[in-house]
């Protein structure tokens, strides 16, 4: 089975300020790896994704990150955020072969101030 | 382009009733999956079906049942409804060959009073 372990609840920082959400996963197997935004009231937004290749990964709005085999990690980072970015943010992973189900992280909730 | 269509958006039932969500999926996307997101909870997933078929399963209570019907969209019957059960309830969509990414409705937010 996977599971995925999202090491912040919570994290508050001040805008323009840089930003690292931790996620570490389990698996036996190899996995693709996701984090998906969900803002207030809203349903979930793929933010990015990781399937192969280069192990560091981009969004169209900052955001990044960085597959780490041996570690089995997955953090986000955006070196500069916006009030915009208030969000919670959820770490997931599927196996590549077979049920494609998501499993999810608990979710960190990144709030941003003025 | 279209996404993934979830009906009611809101929904309020008493104890013990019945509820019925739908969801639409991606025109063309064969698979279906549903979510259960409670209050400050990650997404649990509860089911999934390809061509129809179920192809998972969660942790689905068994009061409730879901189908995936002919034209792909597919329903998520609720009943003896508890407290418990207030939640978003999301449906998901992708299309299974050579797929990577399950497309989210917006939810069906139901509350049990």
């Amino acid at each position: 089975a996977q599971s995925v372990t999202q090491l912040d609840s919570q994290v508050p920082v001040f805008e323009e300020a840089p930003v690292e959400l931790r996620c570490n996963y389990s698996s036996s197997v190899s996995v693709y790896l996701f984090w998906y935004v969900q803002y207030p009231n809203q349903g979930l937004q793929l933010l990015l994704k990781y399937l192969s290749g280069s192990t560091l990964v981009e969004s169209i709005n900052g955001f990044e990150a960085e597959f780490n085999k041996s570690q089995t990690s997955f953090h986000l980072r955006k070196p500069s955020v916006h009030i915009s970015d208030t969000a919670e943010y959820f770490c997931a992973v599927r196996i590549i072969q077979g049920a494609q189900k998501l499993v999810f992280g608990q979710g960190t909730r990144l709030t941003i101030n003025p | 382009a279209a996404g993934v269509i979830q009906s009611p958006r809101h929904l309020i039932k008493e104890k013990r009733e019945t509820a019925t969500l739908k969801c639409y999926p991606i025109p063309r996307h064969d698979t279906v999956y549903w979510y259960q997101q409670g209050p400050g909870q990650d997404p649990q997933f509860l089911i999934s079906f390809y061509e129809k078929m179920q192809s998972d399963k969660g942790s689905i209570p068994d009061r409730f049942s879901a189908q995936q019907f002919s034209d792909y969209h597919s329903e998520l019957n609720m009943s003896s409804l508890e407290l418990g059960d207030s939640a978003l309830y999301f449906c998901a969509s992708s299309f299974s060959s050579g797929s990577t990414e399950a497309f989210f409705g917006q939810g069906t937010r139901l509350t049990v009073v």
